[in-house]
């Protein structure tokens, strides 16, 4: 079935350091994706969102690049922080309701 | 503002019993969302509302299984005569959603439910 999946499943990186999160989603018909965050014992946070018609959103330290010739999708943190240590979710609206259609998720490890 | 807020947060129940599980959303928000979310997977979808409708319950692991929101606003997840394999973090999420508008979801802290 369509699903959306993750190159690496956890991440290690120093304080400071720039992190990159990959995702590889497989719906072409998939017009919205968001970046989640969800730390332990609690439910995703939503981080940020980024629609088919554009390739490229930032936030405040992070910026979402979307590539739909490779259905490729990735978050990067700058100046990662010890506070940005979660397991990282990417999804797509793939279902018929706009339900969201998740990834397993990539563990960020931050080390001081 | 209030965010989406569930309860209970943890629940233990013994094999067979039913449990109720409530979701608030964020006031004004159409859409509502259940996902289940096994240990150390990505939430999946179990059913979704518009207002009071549900529009979609394709989900939904067993008819033992069950949800409502008779009044647009509060939800409650039901599962009946509970199994282990039941054993999860259920997740509610609400959106502005309407139609075919997309917008970020907003997600509860979750009920964790382990079944004995």
């Amino acid at each position: 079935g369509e699903s959306v999946g993750l190159h690496l499943p956890t991440l290690s990186v120093q304080e400071g350091d720039n992190s990159i999160i990959n995702c590889a989603y497989s719906n072409s018909a998939s017009d919205y994706f968001i970046w989640y965050k969800q730390e332990s014992g609690k439910g995703p946070q939503f981080i940020i969102d980024i629609r088919s018609n554009m390739d490229k959103r930032q936030g405040q330290r992070v910026t979402v690049l979307l590539n739909k010739t490779v259905k490729h999708l990735s978050l990067q943190i700058a100046a990662t922080q010890p506070g940005d240590s979660a397991v990282y979710f990417c999804a797509e609206n793939g279902g018929s309701q706009g339900n969201l259609i998740f990834g397993k998720g990539t563990k960020l490890s931050v080390k001081p | 503002g209030a965010g989406v807020s569930q309860s209970p947060r943890y629940k233990v129940a013994k094999r067979g019993q039913d449990v109720a599980l409530r979701c608030d959303p964020i006031s004004g928000h159409v859409s509502l969302f259940w996902y289940q979310q096994a240990l150390g997977q990505g939430p999946e979808f179990l059913t979704y509302f518009q207002n009071e409708a549900q529009l979609d319950k394709s989900g939904l692991p067993s008819d033992r299984f069950f949800a409502e929101r008779p009044e647009g606003s509060v939800s409650t997840l039901k599962i009946q005569r509970t199994q282990q394999e039941d054993s999860a973090v259920y997740l509610c999420a609400s959106s502005l959603a309407a139609g075919t508008s997309v917008y970020e979801q907003y997600f509860g802290p979750g009920t964790r439910l382990t079944v004995t």
